[in-house]
């Protein structure tokens, strides 16, 4: 159980385009999700806090608009880069904890490997 | 900067021995712990957790340690197989909001 899956796990893209991820909760009812940047040889850094129904939290220096998350239902949240360029380049790993739980277990996805040319 | 940190960030080790990797966390609000494992190119692998109340957990070849007294927390993995080989990431959790602050990681490699 608890199944995180990411879409596309891959995508290069040109600068100035948008890229959209897909993180979905494939066994479990996620209420949160978080989405993390990683870059190579570094630690995960959270970007925001994505809630079922409700606006994101973003952390300090994200900026909310170029990093648009969705959160729709209660196993799917989209974050869209927009305008990308090429510092935008990381690997996105989204995480998601259970409804109905107070756990405060985060299961991770598999990343998405962004590369913007 | 970082609430979380990890005292060395290479490791390693001869296959067959015991690892062991630490943790230096500096929130000492934080209730809950979780040691992940990330492979090459994958998202980060739950491996154990330990909450506040306790000082010791172990699972399958893997026991968490908790100091608080010096917040300090560590993993031990026993018999140390190549497929151990990953960077090793302890979070702690704020227990306001469920958020998790990573250390930098420490790179295992285990060696034949």
């Amino acid at each position: 159980g608890a199944v995180v899956s990411q879409h596309p796990s891959r995508v290069i893209c040109k600068s100035g385009t948008s890229v959209k991820i897909e993180c979905r909760s494939l066994d479990f009812q996620a209420t949160t999700m978080f989405w993390y940047r990683q870059f190579p040889k570094k630690s995960l850094m959270l970007m925001a806090t994505s809630n079922e129904g409700s606006k994101a939290t973003y952390e300090q220096g994200v900026e909310k608009d170029k990093f648009l998350i969705n959160h729709a239902s209660l196993t799917l949240s989209t974050l869209t880069v927009t305008s990308a360029h090429p510092e935008d380049s990381s690997f996105y790993i989204c995480s998601a904890r259970s409804r109905g739980t107070s756990s405060e277990t985060q299961y991770f996805g598999p990343g998405t490997r962004l590369l913007v040319l | 900067g970082e609430s979380v940190g990890l005292h060395l960030p290479t490791l390693s080790v001869q296959e067959g021995d015991n690892s062991i990797i630490n943790c230096a966390y500096s929130n000492s609000a934080s209730d809950y712990f979780i040691w992940y494992k990330q492979e090459s190119g994958k998202g980060p692998q739950f491996i154990i957790d330990i909450r506040s109340n306790m000082d010791k957990r172990q699972g399958q070849r893997v026991t968490v340690l908790l100091n608080k007294t010096v917040k300090h927390l560590s993993l031990q993995i026993a018999a140390t197989q190549p497929g151990d080989s990953a960077v090793y990431f302890c979070a702690e959790n704020s227990p306001n909001d469920y958020k998790l602050s990573f250390g930098a990681g420490t790179t295992v490699t285990v060696r034949a």
